[in-house]
């Protein structure tokens, strides 16, 4: 069974970072893309962050970049995300996920599966 | 302001066929393929559909989907009433060199 466990996440101030990490199981990480993908409370769904299986491509959105940077250890199946320079607007469930598709085409990737979150608040 | 675009409701009775859309662009939606993802409330997202209209193993043949120019619907007959959840859309954005997600649609069993 492929398992996907997010950590990491806690009460920050504004201004201060976090380290999220994504452990998995059941896959070996190397052979995937992985996401980051975030849930402001009682909002939709927002892309966060995506990076290749050889971390040679890795794209950021808009609101994030500068500010955030995606990692992966394969050797221990394990993905990250850095946070930095954290806002209130950055206060949301974390969520990372496999990327699944085209080889060499993370563009085409969908996400299967998803780990169950973990909530950042960043608050004074 | 989400830049794929979903009615943020829908619903029907137990039984019935209800159809989701999902209006992007050109630089989305038009060029690239549509997923959706199903979240249950107080769970995390599962993927639906892929590649426009395939379906996971598991997911029942009563969910579907399709894309047609700048739009993508997920369909659903037979609603029943765990069928209650989020469902959201989400596509590659070639401009934005990311992924971009629906607003997200509530579907209500009435």
């Amino acid at each position: 069974e492929i398992q996907l466990v997010e950590s990491g996440g806690g009460l920050v101030k504004p201004g201060g970072s976090l380290r999220l990490s994504c452990a998995v199981s059941g896959i070996t990480l190397r052979t995937y893309d992985m996401h980051w993908v975030r849930q402001a409370p009682g909002k939709g769904l927002e892309w966060v962050s995506s990076i290749s299986t050889g971390s040679s491509y890795i794209y950021y959105a808009d609101s994030v970049k500068g500010r955030f940077t995606i990692s992966r250890d394969n050797a221990r199946n394990s993905l990250y995300l850095q946070m930095n320079s954290l806002r209130a607007e950055d206060t949301a469930v974390y969520y990372c996920a496999r990327g699944v598709g085209v080889e060499a085409a993370i563009y085409l990737n969908w996400f299967d599966p998803w780990g169950q979150g973990t909530l950042v608040t960043v608050s004074s | 302001q989400s830049v794929l675009t979903q009615p943020p409701s829908a619903s029907g009775t137990p039984g019935q066929r209800v159809t989701i859309f999902c209006s992007g662009s050109s630089s989305n939606v038009g060029t690239n393929t549509v997923n959706w993802y199903q979240q249950l409330p107080g769970s995390a997202p599962k993927l639906l559909i892929y590649n426009n209209n395939q379906r996971p193993s598991g997911v029942p043949d009563r969910f579907s989907g399709s894309k047609s120019g700048t739009s993508a619907s997920l369909a659903i007959s037979g609603l029943q009433s765990e069928d209650e959840a989020d469902y959201y859309c989400a596509a590659w954005d070639d401009n934005l060199s990311g992924w971009v997600f629906g607003g997200g649609s509530k579907l209500t069993v009435l």
